[in-house]
Order: C-alpha cells, then structure tokens, then sequence
C-alpha cells in the first residue's frame, strides 16, 4: 500500500500523559498536513511542513502541540499533558508543492479520559 | 474555524435515488473540493471544481459552483449502497490548507 499511513490507529490515555502520533506520507510528496476532526465536525488544520520546514500553524496548536518532520520524509504530532479536549481524531495528508488535491491516511483516534 | 456550512446536515434516501448536499463558503477561493469519509476512516477526494468553473462531472458525481453566492452542490446519482457516507466540501484560499465545512451524513437505504 503506498498511500498515506498513520500509526497507532486508536489510543486511549489518561488525562495528563503525553501521546505522539506517526505519519508516513506518500514517498514522493513533499508536503505534508496534519488536521483535527473532532465528532460530528470538518476537520481543522493545524499545522504543515515542505520538506522539514513547517510553514504554518494554527493558532488551534497550542504550546502542549509540537510537530516536527525531521529528515523531510515522516512526521510526528506530540502532545503534552493531554486534557479531555483532545480527544479527537488527528488526520494527516500530503501531496506535491503546487497539487491542489491532498492525500489523506486513515487518522489516529485519541481517547483522553 | 470552519469555513462555512453544509445542508442537509443529514440525508436519507432510497438506493437509486439522486442525492443533493450544498456548500456555502466565507471567501474568496481558488478551488473547492468535495470529499468522502466513511465512519471513522480519512477523506477520499472526490472532485474538484476551480473557481472559473461552473459546473463539472465524474461518473455520477457532478458538482456545480456560484462565486458569486460563494456556494456548491454535490449531486450523487443513481445513489447506492455503497455511497452511505460523510460528505464535506473544502475550500482552498491559496494558503496552502484546506478549510472543510461540517460536512452532510448520508445514509442510502437499500
């Protein structure tokens, strides 16, 4: 499969410990987005990256989010201190600099009880 | 935020019906898209119509757009089981991201 892939799926964690989730986008793409869709909503962005540099962020990262995308290639979305509104499901996507159409991975849903 | 709004926020209909879902958006765009996320899982992309276009086709999906009303339809024809899903819209402003709306539930009875 050479789509989008996310690791874990689900987690499920106790309010106030810290989670990171992994994205692996399509090999060729260079940028890369990761997005919040809470229950019954769109999903909201939070931040992107070309390459390694990350180019924008929501003012919905607050400082307990850090993403990084070290070498270019996978990208992780850390958050510290977890409260209950975290939960969420967090998507990620990529494509090409200049496509207009993004590739979505199956998304990790977090549980923070 | 989201961008805009979404109607119906729910849609059930009979297989082989035609289903309609509408879009409203707040600004200018340089394209909206329309994606597909059954329960649980990522977006599929559909379809996308720029903003010079008025109205464009895939299959039995055909999507219509109106600047000037800042607003889209997705039409689904010929609906089938397999088409129960979320469907949002998602308007890209040229700032790199996509901004979705709530999105519309639908549901295809067989």
């Amino acid at each position: 499969d050479t789509g989008v892939s996310q690791d874990p799926r689900h987690k499920i964690t106790k309010r106030g410990q810290n989670v990171t989730f992994r994205c692996d986008p399509i090999s060729e793409h260079n940028r890369l987005y990761w997005y919040r869709q809470t229950l019954g909503q769109g999903p909201e962005f939070l931040t992107y990256f070309q390459n390694e540099a990350q180019l924008e962020k929501s003012r919905l990262l607050s400082d307990r989010f850090s993403a990084e995308r070290p070498k270019g290639s996978f990208s992780t979305l850390e958050i510290q201190r977890t409260e209950q509104g975290d939960s969420a499901m967090y998507l990620c996507a990529s494509n090409l600099a200049g496509q207009e159409t993004q590739y979505f991975g199956p998304g990790t849903r977090l549980l923070v009880l | 935020s989201q961008q805009g709004e979404e109607d119906p926020q729910a849609l059930s209909i009979q297989e082989g019906e035609n289903a309609t879902m509408n879009c409203s958006y707040k600004t200018s765009i340089n394209n909206l898209q329309w994606y597909r996320q059954n329960s649980g899982r990522g977006l599929v992309h559909l379809i996308l119509i720029r903003s010079n276009e008025r109205e464009k086709h895939s299959g039995r999906l055909r999507v219509t757009l109106d600047t000037s009303k800042k607003s889209s339809s997705l039409l689904i024809t010929a609906s089938r089981a397999a088409d129960t899903a979320s469907y949002f819209c998602a308007t890209d402003a040229g700032a790199q991201k996509l901004v979705f709306g709530q999105g519309t539930r639908l549901t295809i009875n067989p």
